[in-house]
């Protein structure tokens, strides 16, 4: 099991350009989220979906948008980059049984936006 | 609204010194918890959590907490930090659909 994967690692935008962060999980889970990490502000949820064909917005949805393409795959797209979205930014996938939920991470995409 | 507050943004100790972390939640319904630690450049890890049964919870590498429900606090513990334990830790409540997290504690172990 590779667990959540992301790609890109790392990339570098200018602004007003677009991109489109790739998450994957192989670990049959229904949720999948979207995080952004910030100096000094902890994890700020974007979007998350709680099950395939479903989203919906997070603390700090403006500025990006979210296909859950399948139910393994969740992209994040920035249309028009902007220097504020520079941060480091990490898919989470969970599955709830019993009221019982735990999420795990992927590596991460740090991004900077010029 | 749910938040969940570390009060300790930054925690600098010595090797074999004990370690508590302070996290106190606001969220009105039952609640699943949880401390993630983030070592430097990674992704953030499963350290131990919490759902219900026994308050006092025992995670990896030494760590425990214990969940007060009374002071809607969930404190990280550890007897004896090593430098390997330098990290970020971040404390997580699951309410509903959504996790919500503190913003951190930084931990550096001094050799």
């Amino acid at each position: 099991n590779a667990g959540v994967t992301q790609t890109p690692k790392f990339q570098v935008l200018k602004t007003g350009q677009s991109m489109t962060l790739q998450c994957a999980q192989d670990m049959n889970h229904n949720s999948m989220y979207w995080y952004r990490q910030d100096p000094g502000m902890g994890l700020r949820l974007i979007y998350y979906s709680a099950s395939e064909g479903t989203t919906d917005k997070g603390e700090v949805p403006n500025g990006y948008n979210v296909s859950r393409l399948n139910k393994r795959e969740f992209s994040l797209r920035l249309e028009s980059a902007a220097p504020s979205q520079t941060s480091v930014y990490f898919c989470a996938s969970s599955y709830r049984t019993g009221g019982q939920e735990t999420q795990y991470f992927g590596p991460g995409t740090r991004l900077l936006v010029l | 609204a749910q938040s969940v507050s570390q009060h300790n943004h930054h925690v600098i100790l010595s090797e074999a010194a004990s370690l508590e972390l302070g996290c106190n939640y606001s969220y009105g319904g039952t609640v699943n918890l949880f401390w993630y630690v983030q070592y430097p450049g990674q992704h953030l890890q499963l350290l131990l959590k919490y759902f219900s049964g026994d308050p006092l919870v025992k995670g990896i590498k030494g760590f425990e907490a214990e969940f007060i429900k009374s002071k809607f606090s969930f404190n990280l513990r550890k007897p004896s930090v090593q430098w390997s334990d330098t990290a970020e830790y971040f404390c997580a409540v699951n309410g509903g659909n959504q996790f919500y997290f503190g913003t951190g504690t930084s931990l550096t172990v001094i050799p």
